[in-house]
This record gives C-alpha cells, structure tokens and sequence, in this order.
C-alpha cells in the first residue's frame, strides 16, 4: 500500500494564481482532511470529509475549496493565492472521524510570492 | 477558546536516559488524547493514544499519561535513542476533528 500520497511536494506560486493540491489513499478510509503547519504552530484543520460526496469546514478554510468525489481522493483547491497561504501542507485519512490513528502523506511546501 | 498546547518548545536528553514531553489541554469534553511523532521533511505518525476515562497507558518504549484533575498529559519515552529526535504533537480530539497542540522538539544529545 502506498498510503496518503500528495502532489506535489513542492509548489511556487505567484500572487493570484490559483492550484490544485492532490490527495490520494489507498487504504479505502472515509474520513479526509487537510492541514496547514505553520512555523511554531501545531497543525490547523482546514477542510475535512467524512466520505465520498461530504465536506465540511475545518478552523482555518478561507480561501480554499475542496471536493471529495471519490473515496480515494481529496483534493484541496487554492482560489487565488496569497501570501499568507505560504505553509506546509498536509493531508490525512483514517478510518473514520473519531479514529486516532490518522494517517498523513509527506506534505506539500507551498510559497506563495 | 479550546486548545491543547505544551509547556516547552524544545526539549535535550542524553542517549540513553528517559524523556517527558508535556502537553496542557482545555477540552475536558474530548474523548481521546494522541501522541503523534513528526520527523524532518515528513508527516506526522501515530505514536500512542490514550481514551479520557483511562490515566495511563503503555506502548513499545512509550507510556502516555492523563491527570484530568489538571488537564495534563505527557509522553514518556524510555531509553531515548537518537531515531527519537523529532518534533512531538499532543493532539485531542474534538467533535470530529483533531485540535494539535504547537509541538516539542527533542533533540537526542550523543
């Protein structure tokens, strides 16, 4: 199994811009969910899904979007790039909500210029 | 409003000896408290996790411990060994979500 898989691992992005951050599992959980880490900051939920066709806002979800058509994939979208979204990002899954063992891929670093 | 946070941001011990990493929370609501591990350039692993209505539990070279009297949880690890070096998270969960503390790094001192 591979496990959580992102794409890509690393992302320049120009003011504006907009991107799709990609999230696939192949451990056929139901529960998705997408963090940002900034520095000296613990991981902040910004959307989560709780299965195919459902989603739902997590602390920090201005200026991004998501969608989960399948079980497999979670993909984040950023709208229009800012500065401020300059972080590190993670996805997760585990089997379901109150599951805690989440399982995370290797994350995204994304700068925003 | 709720958080789960930790006491120090970093933390040194010698090889060999034991660690304590410690983690104050506000949620006495949440079900479940997790350990998780993050090592350079990765993501966060699972480590331990303790149910709220437990005080200790026990893993491979890893005991975690919950005082709810004063929110208070800790990640002990025995004999820390140098592939112990990382940056530590307490983690609860709240509703349907985790709420991560800022994290502790260990650093393992030859």
């Amino acid at each position: 199994n591979a496990g959580v898989t992102q794409t890509p691992k690393f992302q320049v992005l120009k003011t504006g811009q907009s991107m799709t951050l990609q999230c696939a599992q192949d451990m056929n959980h139901e529960y998705m969910s997408w963090y940002r880490q900034d520095p000296g900051m613990g991981l902040r939920l910004i959307h989560y899904s709780v299965g195919a066709g459902i989603t739902d806002q997590g602390e920090v979800p201005n200026g991004y979007n998501v969608s989960r058509s399948t079980t497999e994939d979670f993909p984040l979208r950023l709208l229009s790039a800012a500065p401020s979204q300059t972080s590190v990002y993670f996805c997760a899954s585990s089997y379901g909500s109150d599951n805690t063992e989440a399982f995370f891929g290797q994350g995204t670093r994304l700068t925003v210029v | 409003g709720e958080s789960v946070g930790l006491h120090l941001p970093t933390l040194s011990v010698q090889e060999g000896d034991n660690s304590i990493i410690n983690c104050a929370y506000s949620n006495s609501a949440s079900d479940y408290f997790i350990w998780y591990k993050q090592e350079s350039g990765k993501g966060p692993q699972f480590i331990i996790d303790i149910r709220s209505n437990m005080d200790k539990r026990q893993g491979q070279r890893v005991t975690v411990l919950l005082n709810k009297t004063v929110k208070h949880l800790s990640l002990q690890i025995a004999a820390t060994q140098p592939g112990d070096s990382a940056v530590y998270f307490c983690a609860e969960i709240n509703g349907q979500n985790f709420v991560f503390g800022p994290g502790t790094r260990l650093s393992v001192l030859p």
